[in-house]
Protein backbone atom coordinates (compact mmCIF):
# COMPACT_ATOMS: atom_id res chain seq x y z
CA UNK A 1 0.00 0.00 0.00
CA UNK A 2 0.96 3.40 -0.80
CA UNK A 3 2.25 5.32 1.97
CA UNK A 4 1.46 9.82 2.72
CA UNK A 5 2.53 11.12 -0.52
CA UNK A 6 3.58 14.64 -0.58
CA UNK A 7 3.49 17.71 -3.84
CA UNK A 8 5.71 18.67 -4.61
CA UNK A 9 9.05 17.78 -3.09
CA UNK A 10 10.85 20.26 -3.33
CA UNK A 11 9.51 24.50 -4.16
CA UNK A 12 11.33 27.65 -4.90
CA UNK A 13 9.22 30.86 -4.49
CA UNK A 14 9.64 34.39 -4.17
CA UNK A 15 8.46 36.89 -1.45
CA UNK A 16 4.65 37.63 -1.71
CA UNK A 17 4.10 34.82 -3.84
CA UNK A 18 1.38 32.28 -2.79
CA UNK A 19 1.86 28.44 -2.52
CA UNK A 20 -0.22 25.21 -2.40
CA UNK A 21 1.06 21.97 -1.03
CA UNK A 22 -0.61 19.08 -1.69
CA UNK A 23 -1.27 15.83 0.49
CA UNK A 24 -2.78 11.86 -0.10
CA UNK A 25 -3.19 10.05 2.72
CA UNK A 26 -2.79 6.56 3.55
CA UNK A 27 -5.64 4.40 1.75
CA UNK A 28 -8.71 4.48 4.45
CA UNK A 29 -7.32 7.64 6.78
CA UNK A 30 -9.50 9.94 7.44
CA UNK A 31 -7.38 12.67 9.42
CA UNK A 32 -4.87 14.70 8.13
CA UNK A 33 -2.29 17.24 9.64
CA UNK A 34 -0.22 19.47 8.65
CA UNK A 35 3.62 20.62 10.33
CA UNK A 36 6.20 23.42 9.74
CA UNK A 37 9.92 21.71 10.80
CA UNK A 38 12.26 25.06 10.22
CA UNK A 39 15.78 23.90 10.16
CA UNK A 40 16.89 22.52 13.49
CA UNK A 41 13.80 22.74 15.67
CA UNK A 42 11.25 20.02 15.58
CA UNK A 43 7.87 20.32 13.81
CA UNK A 44 5.42 23.00 14.65
CA UNK A 45 1.61 21.99 14.36
CA UNK A 46 -0.68 23.98 11.47
CA UNK A 47 -3.75 22.28 10.99
CA UNK A 48 -5.70 18.98 11.80
CA UNK A 49 -8.77 18.07 9.47
CA UNK A 50 -10.41 15.39 10.43
CA UNK A 51 -13.81 14.12 7.70
CA UNK A 52 -13.51 17.38 5.95
CA UNK A 53 -13.68 19.23 8.79
CA UNK A 54 -11.20 21.40 10.90
CA UNK A 55 -10.02 20.08 14.37
CA UNK A 56 -7.57 22.24 14.98
CA UNK A 57 -5.44 24.67 14.11
CA UNK A 58 -1.85 26.52 15.46
CA UNK A 59 -0.58 29.51 16.23
CA UNK A 60 0.45 30.52 12.42
CA UNK A 61 -1.37 33.68 10.89
CA UNK A 62 -4.48 33.86 8.69
CA UNK A 63 -1.80 33.87 5.39
CA UNK A 64 -1.50 30.01 6.50
CA UNK A 65 -5.15 27.55 5.11
CA UNK A 66 -5.70 24.91 4.27
CA UNK A 67 -8.61 22.10 3.48
CA UNK A 68 -9.61 18.54 3.14
CA UNK A 69 -11.29 17.06 -0.43
CA UNK A 70 -14.08 14.41 -0.17
CA UNK A 71 -11.25 11.66 -0.68
CA UNK A 72 -9.91 12.52 2.35
CA UNK A 73 -6.80 14.34 0.34
CA UNK A 74 -5.98 17.86 1.84
CA UNK A 75 -3.91 20.83 0.38
CA UNK A 76 -2.17 23.91 2.45
CA UNK A 77 -1.85 27.23 1.21
CA UNK A 78 0.12 30.05 1.91
CA UNK A 79 -0.33 33.78 0.71
CA UNK A 80 2.08 36.80 1.09
CA UNK A 81 5.30 34.45 1.65
CA UNK A 82 7.80 35.58 3.57
CA UNK A 83 11.42 34.66 3.68
CA UNK A 84 10.54 32.16 7.67
CA UNK A 85 7.66 30.43 5.44
CA UNK A 86 11.42 28.75 4.49
CA UNK A 87 10.71 24.92 5.57
CA UNK A 88 10.48 21.47 5.40
CA UNK A 89 6.06 21.28 5.60
CA UNK A 90 5.34 17.64 6.64
CA UNK A 91 1.67 15.82 6.04
CA UNK A 92 0.42 13.37 8.44
CA UNK A 93 -2.30 10.94 8.01
CA UNK A 94 -3.97 8.68 10.72
CA UNK A 95 -6.90 6.17 10.70
CA UNK A 96 -8.97 7.80 13.40
CA UNK A 97 -9.15 11.48 15.40
CA UNK A 98 -7.63 9.98 18.41
CA UNK A 99 -5.52 7.23 17.02
CA UNK A 100 -2.19 6.01 18.60
CA UNK A 101 -0.20 5.85 15.18
CA UNK A 102 0.39 8.69 12.54
CA UNK A 103 2.21 8.17 9.06
CA UNK A 104 4.04 11.03 7.63
CA UNK A 105 5.01 11.77 4.26
CA UNK A 106 8.28 12.53 2.91
CA UNK A 107 7.66 16.57 3.37
CA UNK A 108 7.97 19.22 1.10
CA UNK A 109 11.07 21.45 1.23
CA UNK A 110 9.44 25.08 -0.01
CA UNK A 111 12.55 27.64 0.19
CA UNK A 112 11.49 31.54 -0.34
CA UNK A 113 13.83 33.85 -1.66
CA UNK B 1 0.77 24.55 28.42
CA UNK B 2 2.12 21.12 26.88
CA UNK B 3 6.17 20.74 26.43
CA UNK B 4 8.58 18.32 25.35
CA UNK B 5 12.04 18.51 26.28
CA UNK B 6 14.77 16.53 24.66
CA UNK B 7 17.89 18.28 26.38
CA UNK B 8 20.54 15.93 24.28
CA UNK B 9 20.94 17.90 21.04
CA UNK B 10 23.61 14.66 19.85
CA UNK B 11 24.78 11.38 21.04
CA UNK B 12 27.55 9.06 19.86
CA UNK B 13 27.18 4.89 20.29
CA UNK B 14 29.03 2.19 18.79
CA UNK B 15 27.91 -0.11 16.77
CA UNK B 16 25.62 -3.12 18.41
CA UNK B 17 25.37 -1.13 21.52
CA UNK B 18 22.01 0.08 23.27
CA UNK B 19 21.45 4.00 23.77
CA UNK B 20 18.71 6.13 25.53
CA UNK B 21 17.23 9.22 24.12
CA UNK B 22 15.87 11.04 26.48
CA UNK B 23 12.64 12.81 26.66
CA UNK B 24 10.47 14.48 29.38
CA UNK B 25 6.88 16.14 29.25
CA UNK B 26 4.96 18.82 30.96
CA UNK B 27 1.32 18.50 30.96
CA UNK B 28 -1.79 18.98 33.53
CA UNK B 29 -3.80 16.10 31.26
CA UNK B 30 -4.53 12.63 32.42
CA UNK B 31 -5.07 11.32 29.08
CA UNK B 32 -2.25 11.90 26.43
CA UNK B 33 -0.34 9.50 24.14
CA UNK B 34 3.37 10.10 24.09
CA UNK B 35 5.38 9.11 20.46
CA UNK B 36 9.00 8.40 19.09
CA UNK B 37 9.68 9.41 15.42
CA UNK B 38 13.08 8.97 13.81
CA UNK B 39 13.78 11.91 10.82
CA UNK B 40 16.84 10.73 8.35
CA UNK B 41 18.30 12.92 6.60
CA UNK B 42 15.85 12.37 3.79
CA UNK B 43 13.16 14.36 6.04
CA UNK B 44 10.49 11.74 6.45
CA UNK B 45 9.46 11.34 9.65
CA UNK B 46 9.23 7.64 10.70
CA UNK B 47 7.23 6.87 13.38
CA UNK B 48 8.77 4.19 16.05
CA UNK B 49 6.97 3.44 19.05
CA UNK B 50 3.64 4.66 20.94
CA UNK B 51 2.71 4.75 24.72
CA UNK B 52 -0.34 5.58 26.25
CA UNK B 53 -0.23 7.41 29.56
CA UNK B 54 -3.20 4.91 30.78
CA UNK B 55 -0.58 1.93 29.40
CA UNK B 56 0.94 -0.07 32.49
CA UNK B 57 3.50 -1.65 30.50
CA UNK B 58 6.21 -0.22 28.63
CA UNK B 59 5.86 -0.13 24.94
CA UNK B 60 8.06 -2.32 22.81
CA UNK B 61 8.76 -2.39 18.94
CA UNK B 62 11.29 -4.89 17.90
CA UNK B 63 14.70 -2.74 18.95
CA UNK B 64 12.88 0.00 20.36
CA UNK B 65 11.67 0.51 23.74
CA UNK B 66 9.84 3.24 25.45
CA UNK B 67 10.98 3.82 29.09
CA UNK B 68 7.91 5.22 30.23
CA UNK B 69 7.65 6.74 34.35
CA UNK B 70 4.37 8.81 34.84
CA UNK B 71 5.57 9.90 37.88
CA UNK B 72 8.97 11.57 36.95
CA UNK B 73 7.11 12.64 33.74
CA UNK B 74 9.19 10.88 31.51
CA UNK B 75 9.28 8.97 28.06
CA UNK B 76 13.13 7.42 26.94
CA UNK B 77 13.91 5.56 24.05
CA UNK B 78 15.91 2.95 24.43
CA UNK B 79 17.69 1.26 21.37
CA UNK B 80 19.17 -1.96 21.83
CA UNK B 81 21.86 -3.68 19.37
CA UNK B 82 22.49 -0.08 17.48
CA UNK B 83 22.94 -0.21 13.78
CA UNK B 84 24.32 2.15 11.27
CA UNK B 85 20.99 2.67 9.83
CA UNK B 86 19.93 4.46 13.32
CA UNK B 87 22.04 7.16 12.76
CA UNK B 88 19.75 10.25 12.19
CA UNK B 89 17.58 12.78 14.47
CA UNK B 90 14.81 11.36 17.21
CA UNK B 91 11.68 13.53 18.45
CA UNK B 92 9.59 12.94 21.56
CA UNK B 93 6.33 14.08 20.47
CA UNK B 94 2.97 13.90 22.71
CA UNK B 95 -0.83 14.24 21.78
CA UNK B 96 -3.66 15.45 23.81
CA UNK B 97 -6.23 12.63 22.40
CA UNK B 98 -9.43 13.98 24.52
CA UNK B 99 -8.78 18.10 23.72
CA UNK B 100 -6.54 18.08 20.39
CA UNK B 101 -6.89 14.81 18.64
CA UNK B 102 -3.94 14.10 17.05
CA UNK B 103 -2.25 17.27 16.83
CA UNK B 104 1.82 16.60 18.15
CA UNK B 105 3.66 18.58 20.36
CA UNK B 106 7.57 18.05 19.11
CA UNK B 107 10.57 18.18 21.17
CA UNK B 108 13.68 19.69 19.25
CA UNK B 109 14.93 16.25 18.75
CA UNK B 110 18.40 14.26 19.26
CA UNK B 111 20.57 13.96 16.89
CA UNK B 112 22.02 9.90 17.03
CA UNK B 113 25.40 9.06 15.29
CA UNK B 114 26.38 5.37 15.12
CA UNK B 115 30.07 4.71 15.13
CA UNK B 116 30.71 1.26 13.85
Amino acid sequence: DAGVTQSPTHLIKTRGQQVTLRCSPISGHKSVSWYQQVLGQGPQFIFQYYEKEERGRGNFPDRFSARQFPNYSSELNVNALLLGDSALYLCASSLVDLATEAFFGQGTRLTVV
Amino acid sequence: AQKITQTQPGMFVQEKEAVTLDCTYDTSDQSYGLFWYKQPSSGEMIFLIYQGSYDEQNATEGRYSLNFQKARKSANLVISASQLGDSAMYFCAMSRPKFTGNQFYFGTGTSLTVIP
